[in-house]
């Protein structure tokens, strides 16, 4: 029973173009909602979070969307980079340790 | 190091030996987690820590695996009697009181 879901296992995008990658949950428990990105050989790197009190939060290149009632949120990146190229994890917490979902794999082609 | 260190960062095991998988947080972080990736998925949570009680154990797959922290730093994670289905990257992460989990890069434990 899958708590956090990422339905697209990949993603390409021109450089400059937006990316946007899309996560659901179904625990109605979770308040905290956490955007982390891996490279290969790398253990996960915090991103962007976003706390259920809010529906959005900006950092730079990359802001976070949160619509508890459809229970979705989704991570925009404008413009991409070749370097942002990596798999990215979405993860939830209701006062738990985080639950991760399957994880998108990006590619930003030059 | 100023990171969550994990050692080995890979381990080749035979089926049914024993392997110790060690994870130095960051320096007081009182929270530690030990998360278990397999190949197209997403890190599985297995234990988490919060000083030196484990605070909850509910994601250990069964009675082979077993993780202490007994002076509230390092820890290690525990699997006896190893199988080809325990072959996964596992992660460890620590917290502190008002931060994100930071990851280490990973312990690749291959089981042959």
């Amino acid at each position: 029973d899958q708590q956090v879901k990422q339905n697209s296992p990949s993603l390409s995008v021109q450089e400059g173009r937006i990316s946007i990658l899309n996560c659901d949950y179904t625990n109605s428990m979770f308040d905290y909602f956490l955007w982390y990105k891996k490279y290969p050989a790398e253990g996960p790197t915090f991103l962007i979070s976003i706390s259920s009190i809010k529906d959005k939060n900006e950092d730079g290149r990359f802001t976070v969307f949160l619509n508890k009632s459809a229970k979705h949120l989704s991570l925009h990146i404008v413009p991409s980079q070749p370097g942002d190229s990596a798999v990215y994890f979405c993860a939830a917490t209701g006062n738990t340790p985080l639950v991760f979902g399957k994880g998108t794999r990006l590619s930003v082609i030059a | 190091g100023a990171g969550v260190s994990q050692t080995p960062s890979n381990k080749v095991t035979e089926k049914g030996k024993y392997v110790e998988l060690r994870c130095d947080p960051i320096s007081g972080h009182t929270a530690l987690y030990w998360y278990r990736q397999s190949l197209g998925q997403g890190p599985e949570f297995l234990i988490y820590f919060q000083g030196t009680g484990a605070a909850d154990d509910s994601g250990l797959p069964n009675d082979r695996f077993f993780a202490v922290r007994p002076e509230g730093s390092v820890s290690t994670l525990k699997i006896q009697r190893t199988e080809r289905g325990d072959s996964a990257v596992y992660l460890c992460a620590s917290r502190g009181a008002n931060t994100e989990a930071f990851f280490g890069q990973g312990t690749r434990l291959t089981v042959v």
